[in-house]
């Protein structure tokens, strides 16, 4: 079965500061895979996906960056960390059906909350 | 573009009663739909999904949820709900086009079901 893990769980860092989240699936290949941030009281807002190896498209303007050096690897970075990006992240991945197939599910791991003093 | 409209952002209930999340969306494409659930300080749970066929689909644990494509809603629903059903749920939608398999949420809406 497919597994999403995603560390560390809990972040505190303070304004300026370099920041990086892992996530890594487990028993599947070639998945598509993406970044959400959850801030308080909001919704989810997509920040980045990736359909392969280097393959970064970036949802929002934003002080963020990802990476995806392995096929089942997806890194969240920034270089100097604003208070604006409190929130909760979750790394989620989904089953590559093809171009101009869609529709399937995305399963999401159990987040990180990052706070930024 | 797609959006997601989840009109109520918190909805109080007590144990075994009823109860209905609503949820219109925007989409000038075909949409599929999704409800997920998120428990407290956890991830995402997919609760229930509407692709194509009956417009009405169900999860395992007691929610259904109908599409209706002439009010653009995908509603959730449960005939009595239960204390660990406390947790915020998420309408969603996923555009039959964009180059990619993406997700839109609405802003959730938190179910508190109390005794």
């Amino acid at each position: 079965s497919q597994t999403i893990h995603q560390w560390p769980a809990t972040l505190v860092q303070p304004v300026g500061s370099p920041l990086s989240l892992e996530c890594t699936v487990e028993g599947t290949s070639n998945p598509n895979l993406y970044w959400y941030r959850q801030a308080a009281g909001r919704g989810l807002q997509l920040l980045f996906y990736s359909v392969g190896i280097g393959q970064i498209s970036s949802e929002v303007p934003q002080n963020l960056s990802a990476s995806r050096p392995q096929d089942r690897q997806f890194i969240l970075s920034s270089k100097k960390l604003l208070l604006s990006d409190s929130g909760f992240y979750l790394c989620a991945w989904s089953t590559d059906l093809g171009r101009g197939r869609f529709g399937n599910t995305i399963y999401f791991g159990e987040g990180s909350w990052l706070t930024v003093v | 573009a797609q959006s997601v409209t989840q009109l109520d952002s918190q909805v109080p209930v007590f144990e075994e009663a009823p109860v209905e999340l609503r949820c219109n969306y925007s989409s000038s494409v075909s949409v599929y739909l999704f409800w997920y659930v998120q428990y407290p300080n956890q991830g995402l749970q997919l609760l229930l999904k509407y692709l194509s066929g009956s417009t009405l689909v169900e999860s395992i644990n007691g929610f259904e949820a109908e599409f209706n494509k002439s009010q653009t809603s995908f509603h959730l629903r449960k005939p009595s709900v239960h204390i660990s059903d406390t947790a915020e749920y998420f309408c969603a939608v996923s555009p039959f086009s964009g180059g990619y398999n993406k997700l839109i949420f609405g802003a959730g809406t938190r179910l508190a079901v109390h005794p």
